[in-house]
Order: C-alpha cells, then sequence, then structure tokens
C-alpha cells in the first residue's frame, strides 16, 4: 500500500531534550516537506526536500533540522525543543515530475502531535 | 506573499442542509488550488482540486469552481451527512514551486 509513516504519533517531552520524528514513503517520491499545523493557522512548512541531499527552509525553520540522506526518510530533528514547538507536524512527499507542482498529489503522512513541556 | 483566506468555524449545520464553506485566495501567478480535508484523528487527504480558471473539481458530492474573477474556490455540497463532520482547508500551490500555502481550517459539525 502507498503510504506516508510518520512515527511516533505521540510524544510528550520536556524542554531541552533532542528529538527526532520519523517520516518515510513507499512511492519512490522526490519531494518531501514537513508542515505544522496550529489552531488558527493552518499548515505551515517547515522544511522541504527537492531530492536526496537537496533540502530547504520553509516558512518557519527556526529549532528545526532536517536531513535526506535516502530517497524514502525524511526525518525532523529538534535539537533543544521548547513549548512554542508544541504542536501537530505532517510529513507530506509528492512526485516531482515534469509536468510541475501543480499536477502532483502530495501524500500526507497521519501526523505526530508533539507536547513539549 | 500568496495567501488563502476561508471562513472562520465551526460551521453547524444539520443532517442534509446545504453546504458552503468560502475560500478566497492572493497569488502572484495562476496557482492551482485545493481542497483537504482532515477526519477527527486523521491525517490529511485531497478532497478535490482545480487547476486552471473556470475548472471545477468534484468529489463525493463536494464541488468548488475556480473562479479568476473573484479569486475564489468555495467549497459546495448539497446535501451534507454525518460523516462529513470534519475540518477543511482550502490551499493553493504555484506550478514553480512545491509549496502548499494554507488557509486556517474550517470546522465542519454536522448534526443527525
Amino acid at each position: 500500500e502507498a503510504q506516508v509513516t510518520q512515527n511516533p504519533r505521540y510524544l510528550i517531552t520536556v524542554t531541552g531534550k533532542k528529538l527526532t520524528v520519523t517520516c518515510s514513503q513507499n512511492m519512490n517520491h522526490e519531494y518531501m516537506s514537513w508542515y505544522r499545523q496550529d489552531p488558527g493557522l493552518g499548515l505551515r512548512q517547515i522544511y522541504y526536500s527537492m531530492n536526496v541531499e537537496v533540502t530547504d527552509k520553509g516558512d518557519v525553520p527556526e529549532g528545526y533540522k532536517v536531513s535526506r540522506k535516502e530517497k524514502r526518510n525524511f526525518p525532523l530533528i529538534l535539537e533543544s525543543p521548547s513549548p512554542n514547538q508544541t504542536s501537530l507536524y505532517f510529513c507530506a512527499s509528492s512526485l516531482k515530475g515534469l509536468a510541475g507542482a501543480t499536477y502532483n498529489e502530495q501524500f500526507f503522512g497521519p501526523g505526530t502531535r508533539l507536547t513539549v513541556l | 506573499g500568496d495567501s488563502v483566506t476561508q471562513m472562520e468555524g465551526p460551521v453547524t449545520l444539520s443532517e442534509e442542509a446545504f453546504l458552503t464553506i468560502n475560500c478566497t485566495y492572493t497569488a502572484t501567478g495562476y496557482p492551482s488550488l485545493f481542497w483537504y480535508v482532515q477526519y477527527p484523528g486523521e491525517g490529511l487527504q485531497l478532497l478535490l482540486k482545480a487547476t486552471k480558471a473556470d475548472d471545477k473539481g468534484s468529489n463525493k458530492g463536494f464541488e468548488a469552481t475556480y473562479r479568476k474573477e473573484t479569486t475564489s474556490f468555495h467549497l459546495e455540497k448539497g446535501s451534507v451527512q454525518v460523516s462529513d463532520s470534519a475540518v477543511y482547508f482550502c490551499a493553493l500551490i504555484m506550478d514553480s514551486n512545491y509549496q502548499l500555502i494554507w488557509g486556517a481550517g474550517t470546522k465542519l459539525i454536522i448534526k443527525p
């Protein structure tokens, strides 16, 4: 089954304790992205990757890191989490393709609900 | 920059009522427009999309028409069901950029 998986689904942690949220897709997609969802703000992009070893900042990258060593995986790293990073996080992926961004549906993972105390 | 504005919720309707959720956008070029749905406790699913002006996207009884003159992409359904209760997001994407720009989301509650 084609899917994007995220782990963990739920995480409660404390300020300053490094954590990693994993994201994996089995569709051979080039493009992957991380979003955070906050009430009243919709989703905001944190980082994205157009292909292996190619990553770039989105709109809210502060406090986050990513890596793209393999095509299928795109982990999100919080080196020193703070309470303002409490949020619902989504990973997404899509083909890059010659047709352009508008013709390639983005598939989303189930979300990771993070609470930083 | 590019942005999406959608009506605030929650929107509460009775079963079989007519639904409209308003969405307007601001973009420098010609975006494609999307509606995503998030059911309770789940991720985001693409509901429908339209890639150019006057296109109508439709799925599961929902429709939205890309109106360039009013920069709008309102979501409609003729007769809602309890199972339509969810959060609906309007979003746009530019062909040159894979970043989805999202509205704030509208929570829809359907009462039996």
